[in-house]
């Protein structure tokens, strides 16, 4: 069952607009979030994060919400930009073990068009 | 740094043949992880160690799949006998124990005919 969800397999958006991918989770006891961003060929790379004692956090273009009762999470991407184009994977991390297990979601391709 | 190894990068082989693909994580990190990624379940772990001892393997599929960390610098993920459903890329990642940032090797794209 998963446990950390993409319904979205992917999303196109013109250059300079925003892009808008959405996360949802099931379990309440999360405590960090992740996005990361993979290009063809390549292993995945860390984007951006947020703890669960947080709503919002930004780096430049980046900004994640965090949505603790609805369960859910959303990267925006403003403005876009075609190098920005690849897949993101949701992540969260399991708090048990304090080991820095983390659990991905299916990933959204995105498309941003020049 | 190098950041993480992982080879090879492709394999082609033979169902029932014997697969094994070989990971180096950055030097330092305590935490190794091996991921597969499907486009039905995304990137699914298959097994973690921390310290080279293995924690949690409840995501390796079945007994064709092992995984051994003999040192801090070297993992292994075996599959025996490979079958055409185990056609997926693999990686390998590793991190600081306790962090939650962890940093990925290129992948191997298994491809068993």
């Amino acid at each position: 069952d998963q446990q950390v969800k993409q319904n979205s397999p992917s999303l196109s958006v013109q250059e300079g607009r925003i892009s808008i991918l959405n996360c949802d989770y099931t379990n309440s006891m999360f405590d960090y979030f992740l996005w990361y961003k993979k290009y063809p060929a390549e292993g995945p790379t860390f984007l951006i994060s947020i703890s669960s004692i947080k709503d919002k956090n930004e780096d430049g273009r980046f900004t994640v919400f965090l949505n603790k009762s609805a369960k859910h999470l959303s990267l925006h991407i403003v403005p876009s930009q075609p190098g920005d184009s690849a897949v993101y994977f949701c992540a969260a991390s399991d708090p048990s073990g304090n080991t820095g297990k983390l659990i991905f979601g299916q990933g959204t391709t995105l498309q941003v068009k020049p | 740094d190098a950041g993480v190894i992982q080879s090879p990068r492709h394999e082609v082989t033979e169902m029932g043949q014997e697969v094994t693909l070989r990971c180096k994580p950055i030097s330092g990190h305590n935490s190794l992880f091996w991921y597969r990624q499907t486009m039905m379940r995304g990137l699914e772990l298959l097994i973690y160690f921390n310290n080279n001892v293995p924690i949690d393997d409840s995501g390796m599929p079945e007994d064709r799949f092992s995984a051994k960390m003999p040192n801090a610098s070297f993992s292994t993920l075996k599959i025996q006998p490979s079958e055409p459903r185990d056609s997926a890329v693999y990686f390998c990642a590793s991190s600081l124990s306790g962090s939650y940032e962890q940093f990925f090797g290129p992948g191997t794209r298994l491809t068993v005919l």
